[in-house]
């Protein structure tokens, strides 16, 4: 049964960089099916895509973020890291790790058909000095 | 302001049924498959509907998906009490080049 966890500091100082890593177990992060993300929540508010990679490296960002995110992947430790840099308290929030399918039984699909699943329990980061 | 649009809550009785909705637009839900996820209190997020409409092994038949148009819908027969959890929608949005996400629906079982 895959599993991924979230592991990282759980507070970080403002204009400071905030660092995540969620680390596989169970299956290989290097399939072809699959992108590997992070998502974020606010407390007490929704959810927030921000960014996915693909094990060879291509990423997908959110342009709402895209200037201060960097995602990578490490296949050998079978992990892959968040990198948020110049946060401030707007960035207060639990970070999610989630595996994103491309594939269903029948169909595989590009980056914008697939689904997350499954998650991470998630890591609440908080912003302050 | 999230770009697909979601009731903020909805409430139903006991083994009645509830159907909640996400309105969104051509260049999301209108042209990409949207999934649905639940959210019990103080847990991650749950996948329970992808490519519309499937549910993935071991979520019960009692939740289904649908999407017409620009708009998708989660239905839920035979509620119950450990139903009670926040349901967000997810798609694609080939303009913003973005997953997006609805701000939640908060389900309340009376």
């Amino acid at each position: 049964q895959l599993q991924l966890q979230e592991s990282g500091p759980g507070l970080v100082k403002p204009s400071e960089t905030l660092s995540l890593t969620c680390t596989v177990s169970g299956g290989s992060i290097s399939s072809s099916s699959y992108y590997w993300g992070w998502i974020r929540q606010p407390p007490g508010k929704g959810l927030e895509w921000i960014g996915s990679i693909y094990y060879s490296g291509s990423t997908y960002y959110n342009p709402s973020l895209k200037s201060r995110v960097t995602i990578s992947v490490d296949t050998p430790q079978n992990q892959f890291s968040l990198k948020l840099s110049s946060v401030t308290a707007a960035d207060t929030a639990v970070y999610y790790c989630a595996r994103r399918s491309l594939c269903s039984s029948t169909t595989c699909y590009g980056f914008g058909n697939g689904w997350f699943d499954p998650w991470g329990q998630g890591t609440l980061v908080t912003v302050s000095s | 302001q999230s770009v697909l649009t979601q009731p903020p809550s909805v409430s139903a009785a006991p083994g009645q049924k509830v159907t909640i909705s996400c309105s969104g637009s051509s260049s999301n839900i209108g042209n990409n498959y949207v999934s649905w996820y639940q959210q019990l209190p103080g847990t991650a997020p749950k996948l329970l509907i992808y490519e519309n409409n499937k549910r993935p092994s071991g979520i019960p038949d009692r939740f289904s998906g649908s999407r017409s148009g620009t708009s998708a819908t989660l239905g839920i027969t035979g509620l119950q009490t450990g139903d009670e959890a926040d349901y967000y929608c997810g798609t694609w949005d080939s303009s913003l080049s973005a997953v997006v996400f609805g701000g939640g629906t908060k389900l309340t079982v009376l």
